[in-house]
């Protein structure tokens, strides 16, 4: 079966790193996705892997390792509006995205 | 980025009225577009994969003639949720791929907030 696992809640300190990882299962593999998304709002697009590595865009960085199954995002210097949930999503072969549950991240002062 | 815009943003409905939701690029032409469902605190949920000048593919157990997808053109798809139901209320959110599929990167709406009465 397709299976997307990542923590459901993290907390972080303002100004800190936090990283928050992705393992995933599914039927052929075109890609991992982030997106952001704040309460009530609509998902926002953060990053695309889909060769190993790591990817770096400003504050914010993924990383893939397809031999794994594993992806991360790594967010520096973190602010008080990057509370949000996390939403990790692999591309399948049919170029369907399967999304995990995504993962709340708490920044505190 | 590209835009695409949903409209409207909040919906109040009585129980058994129809509902249409609509999804628009604005700066692309969108030959594939996606509509989602989200229940509080859960993750997002694909509906269907609206595709231009064609019938659109539902998901397993998602009810074609209960929600009616229609990509007229290609800057438009709308959902029509029919004798909409309490249990139907909802967050529904449209996404557009910008770009061929290989890039994969999606646009999404601002998404529409059902509450069926």
């Amino acid at each position: 079966g397709q299976n997307i696992d990542q923590p459901t809640e993290m907390t972080a300190t303002e100004g800190a790193i936090v990283q928050i990882n992705c393992t995933y299962q599914t039927s052929g593999f075109n890609g991992l996705f982030w997106y952001q998304q704040h309460a009530g709002e609509a998902p926002t697009f953060l990053s695309y892997n889909v060769l190993d590595g790591l990817e770096e865009k400003g504050r914010f960085s993924s990383f893939l390792s397809r031999s794994k199954g594993y992806s991360y995002l790594l967010l520096k210097e973190l602010q008080m509006k990057d509370s949000a949930s996390y939403l990790c999503a692999s591309m399948d072969s049919n170029y369907q995205l399967i999304w995990g549950a995504g993962t709340k991240l708490i920044i505190k002062p | 980025g590209a835009v695409v815009s949903q409209h409207p943003s909040w919906v109040i409905c009585k129980s058994g009225t129809s509902v249409k939701i609509e999804c628009r690029s604005l700066d692309f032409q969108a030959t594939t577009m996606f509509w989602y469902r989200q229940f509080p605190k859960q993750s997002l949920m694909l509906m269907a994969t609206s595709n231009e000048g064609s019938k659109a593919t539902y998901e397993q157990g998602v009810e074609k003639d209960k929600f009616l997808i229609n990509h007229a053109s290609l800057t438009l798809s709308t959902l029509t949720v029919t004798s909409a139901h309490p249990e139907d209320s909802s967050f529904y959110i449209c996404s557009a791929r910008s770009g061929g599929r290989d890039t994969g990167e999606l646009f999404f709406g601002e998404g529409s907030r059902l509450t069926v009465l």
